[in-house]
């Protein structure tokens, strides 16, 4: 299986910050990559597919890049609504993982 | 607008099995690929298999292989996932989710509301 990790597993941040979470594949996934938004006691929501592309209706504060090994999500200014946990997720194969995630929350 | 709409909560004997519904409400199925994914308490996502109905394709984690049979009925736009020899750390939600693409390249972009399974003795 192709194992996810992601940097930091948690950080503080203040509205209007900008925040980057770093997600990094055991082996090349191309642009593969998707990224999701969880809140407590909520399905998750899918935010970036394939790397950089924006989900419909996600706002455009959200940003995704990166391909190969190495992908980054980028919250261009944090909102009160941002604070979450935020996974990545890998879609090269059947063989679908997830990374372990990145808590968002207040400082 | 299509909604997934899941079964009730289970609790279950540690051993026994359980059947969870994902219902397409207000659609169909169509040529979507639907998922199972579950998140045990505090924990993370962890992708457990799917299934395109239209196609009848099945894809299982190696980790729920022997454990996980996945079902789906176009007639009735019900997707089934079923986990056999329950232990206490199945004890989790499990989600159902679609992806409107063969291969998941598109991540999923509907997921239902989740069912809490409990496995008590």
């Amino acid at each position: 299986d192709i194992q996810m990790t992601q940097s930091p597993s948690s950080l503080s941040a203040s509205v209007g910050d900008r925040v980057t979470v770093t997600c990094r594949a055991s082996r090349s996934i191309s642009s593969y990559l998707n990224w999701y938004q969880q809140k407590p006691g909520k399905a998750p929501k899918l935010l970036i597919y394939a790397a950089s592309s924006l989900q419909s209706g996600v706002p455009s504060r959200f940003s995704g890049s990166g391909s190969g090994t190495d992908f980054t999500l980028t919250i261009s200014s944090l909102q009160p609504e941002d604070f979450a946990t935020y996974y990545c997720q890998q879609s090269y194969n059947t063989q679908l993982t997830f990374g372990p995630g990145t808590k968002v929350d207040i400082k | 607008q299509v909604q997934l709409v899941q079964s009730g909560a289970e609790v279950k004997k540690p051993g026994s099995s359980v059947k969870v519904s994902c219902k397409a409400s207000g659609g169909t199925f169509s040529t979507n690929t639907i998922n199972w994914v579950r998140q045990a308490p505090g924990q993370g996502l962890e992708w457990m298999g799917r299934i395109i109905p239209i196609f009848g394709t099945i894809n299982y984690a190696q980790k729920f292989q022997d454990r996980v049979t996945i079902t789906a009925d176009e007639s009735t736009n019900n997707a089934y996932m079923e986990l056999s020899s329950l232990r206490s750390d199945d004890t989790a939600v499990y989600y159902c989710a679609r992806a409107t693409d063969a291969y998941n390249r598109k991540g999923f972009d509907l997921w239902g509301q989740g069912t809490k399974v409990t496995v008590s003795s």
